[in-house]
């Protein structure tokens, strides 16, 4: 089974600034997703990011990007020039190929103005 | 469009009552689930659906009774309400099989409360 830990329960961000959210994992199967997820305060699930294990670079998603590191079983989402709507929880998730999704206890990021 | 859509968004009910909660997809995926995210925000999952069939059932009460009259819908039922059954409960979908992109397209979430 697999298992998500993210060690931050809340952090905070200047706006305009870089912060950097940390995601580590456990799974024994070789073939997975990671992905980072938003729940702003309307409560919706919203994708922020994915990365299929296979692949070496890591994803970007305009000012969203993460360093994937297999071995070490590391998933960190860098959010660039912070802005005050990024506020929310913060989801890392780890899904095994047609398997469940398990997601990590979420960190709450504050963006201060 | 709504891509996964429930109803109702609010639910409040007395405890003991028996409630249900429905969700529906129209993006054409095989797989629904149901989630359940706590008042620490934990986001835990409770069934999984596969075209009808059940794939997943993480140890939830028998009080809970998940149906899937089709591959686009998944309700949830709920006898004999429980304080500790107050929550967020979240429909989501996504795809099997060779088109699977992994990630799961969730609903706006039912805010459940016990009394």
């Amino acid at each position: 089974a697999q298992t998500v830990t993210q060690s931050q329960p809340e952090m905070s961000v200047q706006e305009a600034e870089t912060v950097t959210l940390s995601c580590t994992y456990d799974t024994s199967e070789s073939d997975y997703y990671l992905f980072w997820y938003k729940q702003p305060p309307s409560r919706q699930m919203i994708l922020v990011i994915r990365q299929e294990a296979y692949k070496q670079q890591n994803a970007t998603e305009n000012r969203f990007s993460v360093n994937f590191q297999k071995a070490a079983k590391s998933f960190s989402l860098k959010i660039s020039d912070s802005q005050l709507g990024d506020a929310a929880m913060y989801f890392c998730a780890c899904r095994n190929r047609d398997d469940k999704i398990i997601f990590g206890k979420g960190t709450r990021l504050h963006i201060l103005p | 469009d709504t891509a996964v859509s429930q109803t109702p968004k609010y639910l409040v009910t007395q405890m003991g009552n028996d409630k249900s909660i429905k969700c529906e997809q129209n993006l054409g995926h095989d797989t629904m689930y149901w989630y359940k995210q706590d008042s620490k925000k934990f986001l835990k999952i409770m069934f999984s659906y596969n075209n009808k069939e059940l794939i997943i059932n993480e140890t939830v009460p028998n009080r809970f009774s998940p149906k899937s009259p089709d591959k686009a819908h998944l309700n949830l039922h709920i006898n004999s309400l429980e304080l500790g059954d107050s929550a967020v409960y979240f429909c989501a979908s996504s795809r099997t099989g060779s088109t699977n992109t992994g990630e799961l397209f969730f609903g706006e979430g039912s805010r459940l409360t016990v009394l």
